[in-house]
């Protein structure tokens, strides 16, 4: 109940492509969503976050897509560059705040 | 402003040694986050701090990890009798939590290898 699951584990795109991350959950407690982008040798960055009452949300090249219903969401990232290439790792938390429960990461590479 | 902060930024000891890392959250943010990224692990949660509250010590893998929170400020991480299976980068993150902000902020981490 605790999980996300991420898929792929890892996804090759050609630059100006779309780049498609999905992830899964169980517990419907979950009320906060976020991505985090994570470049070797660092911490992850928050990138985007959604909220379960709102079906998608965009900021810049970056859209999280949000099913309810299905209980899963998904981030595209439009248009993609080769300073993109990084590990995506969605996540999920509940009770406003508290700890992020992470899928397993998506290794993202970008082909010039 | 400054972000998280985590120290030192490598630490190599051996086996059975206690380990300290520490860890300065962004400041006025009153929750502090500890979780372990190893490769066959991905990122786990291991403790969480929030203001006077008890922590949340539900991700601590065994009696040999322990974390204190100084003043509400700074965070120490100890491993105490380290096991090679200890090795993986430690992550702080810190969040202001309030009533919109959910968001958790990471530092760079700190590589711990067990020889």
């Amino acid at each position: 109940q605790q999980q996300v699951k991420q898929s792929p584990q890892s996804l090759i795109v050609q630059k100006g492509g779309i780049s498609i991350i999905n992830c899964a959950y169980e517990n419907t407690a979950f009320d906060y969503f976020p991505w985090y982008q994570q470049f070797p040798g660092k911490g992850p960055a928050l990138l985007i976050a959604i909220r379960p009452d709102v079906s998608e949300k965009k900021e810049g090249r970056f859209t999280i897509s949000f099913n309810k219903s299905a209980k899963q969401f998904s981030l595209h990232i439009m248009d993609s560059q080769p300073g993109d290439s990084a590990t995506y790792f969605c996540a999920a938390t509940r009770n406003q705040g508290g700890k992020l429960i992470f899928g397993q990461g998506t290794e993202l590479s970008v082909k010039p | 402003g400054a972000g998280v902060s985590q120290s030192p930024s490598n630490k190599v000891t051996e086996k059975g040694k206690d380990v300290e890392l520490r860890c300065d959250p962004i400041s006025g943010h009153t929750a502090l986050y500890w979780y372990r990224q190893s490769l066959g692990q991905g990122l786990e949660f291991l403790i969480y701090f929030q203001g006077n509250s008890a922590p949340d010590k539900s991700g601590l893998p065994s009696d040999r990890f322990s974390a204190e929170r100084t003043g509400g400020s700074v965070s120490t991480l100890t491993i105490q009798r380290t096991q090679q299976e200890d090795s993986a980068v430690y992550l702080c993150a810190s969040s202001l939590l309030a009533a919109s902000s959910y968001e958790q902020y990471f530092g760079p981490g700190t590589r711990l290898t067990v020889t």
